[in-house]
Formats: structure tokens, sequence, C-alpha cells
């Protein structure tokens, strides 16, 4: 079955610091999301990318969709303590309504 | 609108009861589907449904079940329950169709088993 992988598992930044996460999946994609979760909290949506090679931005987040539609990429440029929590990518293979999660990239940022 | 609600948002259990978890999803969206997250397992898909009907499944035994009612809104019960089966329970909502395929998280539900 499709598999999505995510790394690194847990990343330490100094605040200040950039951030990146990178997922990749065992088999061609739809479309990709991604999401974060706060500490004790749940999965909130931040995007969703469909095109091969496309490129999103929300304030300091950037989000990348491989050529090939096999891997992505959250960038997070100077990292504050507000973005401290996990970030989930979640692939979507054609015709499937359901995501597979990758098991996520928990950011730990220090003041 | 309202966010996907679920209740309760904590329960106790024993080994070997049964329990009953419920989701109301955002207006509108007719896909419900239900995750199990644990630190060493990550998200786990147990199943979605989509107007009343179970359209997809994970890898869980049967003693995982679910439904889902007209309105939309889902329950997910698992019977004889194991002391692995302490976790967060998340029910997420989505339109499905080709537009939208974003997942809307409820809070979860905490379940302990002892």
């Amino acid at each position: 079955g499709q598999q999505v992988m995510q790394i690194p598992q847990y990343q330490h930044v100094q605040e200040g610091e950039d951030f990146t996460t990178y997922c990749n999946s065992s088999t061609t994609l739809s479309n990709i999301q991604w999401y974060k979760q706060r500490p004790g909290g749940h999965p909130v949506f931040l995007i969703q990318l469909v095109k091969s090679g496309e490129v999103k931005k929300q304030k300091r987040l950037t989000f990348q969709f491989g050529e090939a539609k096999k891997n992505s990429s959250l960038h997070i440029t100077a990292t504050q303590t507000t973005d401290v929590g996990t970030y989930f990518c979640a692939g979507l293979a054609g015709g499937s309504y359901i995501p597979t999660f990758g098991r996520g990239t928990s950011l730990i940022v220090h003041p | 609108k309202a966010g996907v609600t679920q209740t309760p948002r904590y329960l106790i259990k024993t080994r070997g009861q049964q329990v009953t978890l419920s989701c109301s999803p955002i207006s509108g969206h007719r896909s419900v589907s239900w995750y199990q997250q644990t630190p060493g397992q990550g998200l786990q898909f147990l199943f979605e449904y989509f107007s009343e009907t179970q359209r997809n499944k994970g890898n869980f035994p049967g003693r995982f079940s679910g439904r889902q009612f007209s309105n939309s809104r889902s329950e997910m019960n698992v019977s004889t329950l194991e002391l692995g089966d302490s976790a967060l329970y998340l029910c997420a909502s989505s339109l499905a169709d080709r537009r939208s395929y974003e997942q809307y998280f409820g809070p979860g539900t905490r379940l302990t088993v002892t």
C-alpha cells in the first residue's frame, strides 16, 4: 500500500533559525496536504498542493510539491515559539478520498 | 461555521468494556473519518463513512466499528477494550469531492483503558 515517509522525526532549533521537514511518498500523488498539531491539540489543515512543482507561501511558511509529485517539503523561515508543534504531511493517491499521513515532524523551538 | 465536535472529550474505561464515541461534522460535510493517534504509531486511519456507508477501512480488528447517520453524525464503537486501545481518537470531516479533500479534525476523545 501507499506509504508516506517524513523526516526528520524531531527538530530542535533556536528561535530565529530556519526549519525544513521533508515528505516522500512511495507512489505518485494526486495532491498533498500539510497539517499542524500543537501540543495537546488536534491536527489543523494548513494547505493543499496539487500541481507538479507547485510552491505556495503562507507568511513565513513555504510549501513545495515535487516535479514528480512524490515528494514535498515545508520550510519555515525565522522560527518563532508559536511554530512549536508537529507538522504532518498527508498524501492522496489518484482515486482515493483518504490521505495517508506521514508520522510527522515535531518542531521544538528554544527561545 | 461551527467546527467538528466530538463527545466525550475524556473517557476512562476498564479492560473488556465497550465504548461509543460520537462525532458531529461540519455542516455540509458528508465524509467522516476516524483516526487513532498514539505516540508510538502516529495517526492511523480507522475508517471513513460517506452518506451512511463505510467507504474506506484501515487495518484495525473487527472490535472497531462505526456508523453514520442521515444527518452525517458518526459514532465509533470499540468492544472488548484492551489496554493498547488507550489513545486519542480523532474524527475528521471533509467535503471529499473533487474540489476539496482536506480534513477538518475535531478536538478528539482521549480514551484511557485501565
